[in-house]
């Protein structure tokens, strides 16, 4: 089936310094998107791209949809201890509200 | 609390029998899904309701699972006969048709199931 790789799978890192987590797949996807799951919770959407080459941000965090449709970027800067969690790359192929999911890139951040 | 509703949080059962998991969504979100998320892993998609009428299934949905939306308002998922392999947390999300459409799904708490 369709599968989302993403890198690095966990990351630990001191409060204040920068992050940055990649998402590659093999299909074309319309839209990309970004979560964050806290334990014991469901993903928050953080950032949706739906161009090609596009480039957001929302606040600390900036995320990009490739050229070629097939990866994705999330960088976040002068991380805070609250920024733990796992995040999620997605892509949506048919607007449906059909998302598949990367395997969670785990971020630890020491104050 | 207004957001999507998930009940039981926890479920613990013995393999063969089954269970059933409840899913309230955002009141006006006429959108509502459900995935599955084992240790480690993304959310898998398995099925989606437009109002009343599953619109999708996924082919992670095998014969013993079934899931109903009767009214167009809250869902529930079953697990007949419920296996080791079935032990995951099922989570429950909803939107409003244009909003699934740029990807934003809201997400409940989840339902974990541990299966013995």
């Amino acid at each position: 089936g369709q599968q989302l790789n993403q890198s690095p799978q966990s990351m630990f890192i001191q409060e204040g310094e920068d992050v940055s987590m990649n998402c590659t797949s093999s299909s074309i996807f319309n839209t990309w998107l970004w979560y964050k799951q806290d334990p014991g919770e469901g993903p928050v959407l953080l950032i949706a791209l739906y161009k090609a080459g596009e480039l957001t941000s929302n606040g600390r965090l900036t995320a990009q949809f490739g050229i070629t449709r097939k990866d994705s970027f999330l960088n976040i800067s002068a991380s805070i201890p609250s920024d733990v969690g796992i995040y999620f790359c997605a892509g949506q192929q048919s607007n449906t509200g059909k998302l598949i999911f990367g395997q969670g890139t785990t971020l630890q951040v020491k104050p | 609390d207004t957001g999507v509703s998930q009940d039981p949080r926890h479920k613990i059962t013995k393999r063969g029998q089954n269970v059933t998991f409840r899913c309230d969504p955002i009141s006006e979100h006429n959108r509502l899904y459900w995935y599955r998320q084992t240790l480690g892993q993304g959310p898998e998609f398995l099925t989606y309701f437009q109002n009343e009428a599953q619109l999708e299934k996924s082919r992670l949905l095998s014969d013993r699972f079934s899931a109903e939306r009767p009214k167009g308002s809250f869902s529930t998922l079953e697990i007949q006969r419920t296996e080791q392999g079935d032990s995951a947390m099922y989570l429950c999300a909803s939107s409003l048709t244009g909003r699934a459409r740029t990807g934003e799904l809201f997400f409940g708490e989840g339902s974990r199931l541990t299966v013995l």
